[in-house]
């Protein structure tokens, strides 16, 4: 596609609910990465896919959060039983390269509120 | 870890003025860094990308540095408008991904 799509771009979900996130990366590019973004804070890094498989899973804050990547191109990230610290702002960006060597390109973001 | 400070927070001028973000980072071994601006409730967009093996990188009124020895980089922006308002982000890159701070969040007044 033209840019990075990501869906939803708003989710309202009840504590203790799963949610999956989505993230449709620029065509070609091999490098997909997520980031969370809190109100008022930084971008915080999640995970890092290079193709289908995942080097840097460091990010992922617990083990309620997890991701994939389908044939070197969608990918999902699904937080499990949601909990209020989980709101924030969840973005998506691929690069043609991996390895720091690429421009990265976000998407719109979804945004996540837990009640 | 790297560290990335982003000063002044938040910065506000007449239209017309050139202006100067910094940005400062701990590790200097980084493969590039991008700079970003964001507007209110949206996703970021890239401005300018420098490989560490350049020193700086020109795209119509922006102009970004890098001196990667030191750790600094800084942004410039020529001939302001009130379109420039946004949060500019900077984020060096290591092997895996960028690392940002929390930005300048510029106003530029009419």
């Amino acid at each position: 596609g033209a840019g990075v799509s990501q869906s939803p771009s708003n989710k309202v979900t009840e504590k203790g609910k799963d949610v999956e996130l989505r993230c449709d990366p620029i065509s070609g590019h091999t490098a997909l990465y997520w980031y969370r973004q809190s109100l008022g804070q930084g971008l915080e890094f999640l995970i890092y896919f290079q193709g289908n498989s995942a080097p840097d899973k460091s990010g992922l804050p617990s083990d309620r959060f997890s991701a994939e990547r389908t044939g070197g191109s969608v990918s999902t990230l699904t937080i499990q039983r949601t909990q209020q610290e989980d709101s924030a702002v969840y973005l998506c960006a691929s690069s043609l390269r991996s390895r720091g060597t690429g421009e990265l390109f976000f998407g719109e973001g979804s945004r996540l509120t837990v009640l | 870890k790297q560290e990335v400070t982003q000063i002044p927070a938040a910065l506000s001028v007449p239209e017309g003025e050139n202006l100067v973000l910094n940005c400062s980072f701990t590790d200097s071994a980084i493969y590039n860094l991008q700079w970003f601006r964001q507007d209110p409730g949206k996703g970021l967009t890239s401005l300018l990308l420098i490989q560490s093996s350049q020193r700086e990188q020109t795209s119509g009124r922006l102009n970004a540095s890098l001196d990667k020895s030191s750790g600094r980089s800084t942004l410039y922006i020529a001939a302001s408008q009130p379109g420039d308002s946004a949060t500019y982000l900077c984020a060096p890159q290591g092997a895996n991904n960028l690392f940002f701070g929390t930005g300048t969040r510029l106003t530029v007044i009419p």
